[in-house]
């Protein structure tokens, strides 16, 4: 099936700094949407991104969905204690019959967030 | 509210026997996925159903059964599970309007085969 390649796979910061992390894929999408997931639930959506080059903050989150429609990046600024979770990518092909619709995750990236 | 609800959160049962896993959503999405999710691996798709009556295979089918009969139900059928579906499931429900898509996904149900 279709890889996202996620990374970094885990992360260990102070509060108060800020984070990266990407998807990457050697295949086109036309959608990406990032997640956290909290211990014991289910992912929530943080950001949806539409188009080539879009940028979109939810608070302190920035995504970007890449030029080149391969890739997509989220930012978090001045972590806090709660950003703990993991964060997971997702994207949709460009649709192609039985694929339109379907969607693919990264492996996820865990982030620790000390005091 | 809107939501996505499974049942049951957690269940242990033993080779063979079958089980289903229910799911609904208030949102009146057409389309809705079952995905399962284990250590090391994410989110992997297991169906998913594009409307009633309209359902597909994702990566990991093997072993797993759904129906959509009607839009706001998407039950996952095991109809004889082994310990290898030990893992942690997740319901969820998409809406695809336009510009929009955005995924909600239910809170999820441990399953335990032994």
């Amino acid at each position: 099936g279709q890889q996202l390649n996620q990374s970094p796979q885990s992360m260990f910061i102070q509060e108060g700094e800020d984070v990266s992390m990407n998807c990457t894929s050697s295949s086109i999408f036309n959608t990406w949407l990032w997640y956290k997931q909290d211990p014991g639930e289910g992912p929530v959506l943080l950001i949806a991104l539409y188009k080539a080059g879009e940028l979109t903050s939810n608070g302190r989150l920035t995504a970007q969905f890449g030029i080149t429609r391969k890739d997509s990046f989220l930012n978090i600024s001045a972590s806090i204690p709660s950003d703990v979770g993991i964060y997971f990518c997702a994207g949709q092909l460009e649709g192609r019959g039985s694929t339109l619709g379907r969607l693919y995750f990264g492996r996820g990236t865990q982030l620790t967030v000390w005091p | 509210e809107a939501q996505v609800t499974q049942n049951p959160r957690y269940l242990i049962t033993v080779t063979g026997k079958k089980l289903t896993v229910t799911c609904s959503q208030n949102m009146n999405h057409e389309y809705m996925s079952w995905y399962r999710q284990d250590p090391g691996l994410g989110l992997r798709q297991i169906y998913y159903s594009m409307n009633v009556e309209v359902t597909d295979k994702g990566d990991v089918p093997e072993g797993y059964k759904v129906s959509r009969k009607e839009k706001r139900n998407f039950p996952l059928i095991l109809e004889s599970p082994s310990p290898n579906q030990t893992s942690l499931y997740f319901c969820a429900s998409r809406e695809l309007a336009g510009d929009t898509d955005t995924q909600y996904f239910g809170p999820g149900t441990r399953l335990t085969v032994l």
